[in-house]
């Protein structure tokens, strides 16, 4: 089946600092690109729809100026998060969507800021 | 989409048969059903998917109801490294903007 890979798979960093999280797909071309946020012991939360080549859909609630998201080619998408409190800790998903009917989840990065 | 409901957690003995519930009434006719896992601490992976008629590949099988209001994930023979939350999803991913919403799961455990 279709990979697709996250880097780096966890990440400290200090409050105030800006953290990149790269989602890439490995075997497959990808227009699309989802990014989710878990936190313990719940669901992932949709968070935004990363468009190649065109600006992200950001889904209620997420604040597009600190989850900056850029889709640069078919097979890289890139999640930064600036000016990182501890409350944005949490596991962050990339998905690629794989048409039609399937997507493909990543491994997860896990943040933690301090 | 539909949204689905699933019990918040179940046990299976290892070696027996996980059959996981889903409930999905309000499924429209061109919407698939889904089911992904995911074992703690990784991304989702994907499990099986179907319209109408059941399903059955390397991981489990699918039986969906013929009214297509409910469905059931079998794990014919559960092991341990079956232990993970179980999302029933129901979704139209025809198109590379169809998204994945998660509902809340089941969290299977599978005991020695």
């Amino acid at each position: 089946g279709a990979v697709v890979s996250q880097h780096p798979s966890w990440v400290i960093c200090k409050s105030g600092t800006s953290v990149k999280i790269e989602c890439r797909s490995l075997d497959f071309q990808a227009t699309t690109m989802f990014w989710y946020r878990q936190f313990p012991k719940q669901s992932l939360m949709l968070m935004a729809t990363s468009n190649e080549g065109s600006k992200a859909t950001y889904e209620q609630g997420v604040e597009k100026d600190k989850f900056l998201i850029n889709h640069a080619s078919l097979t890289l998408s890139t999640l930064t998060v600036t000016s990182a409190h501890p409350e944005d800790s949490s596991f962050y998903i990339c998905s690629a969507s794989h048409p039609p009917y399937e997507q493909y989840f990543g491994p997860g990065t896990r943040l933690t800021v301090t | 989409d539909a949204k689905t409901t699933q019990p918040t957690s179940m046990d299976c003995a290892e070696g027996r048969a996980a059959n996981l519930p889903c409930n999905h009434s309000t499924i429209s006719g061109n919407e698939y059903v889904y089911w992904y896992r995911q074992i703690h601490s990784q991304g989702p992976q994907y499990i099986i998917h179907g319209l109408k008629n059941n399903e059955t590949n390397e991981m489990a099988s699918l039986i969906i109801t013929e009214d297509r209001k409910s469905s059931t994930l079998i794990l014919p023979h559960a092991t341990l490294r079956d232990t993970a939350v179980y999302y029933c999803i129901v979704s139209d991913l025809k198109t590379s903007y169809d998204k994945v919403i998660f509902g809340p799961g089941t969290s299977l455990s599978v005991i020695p």
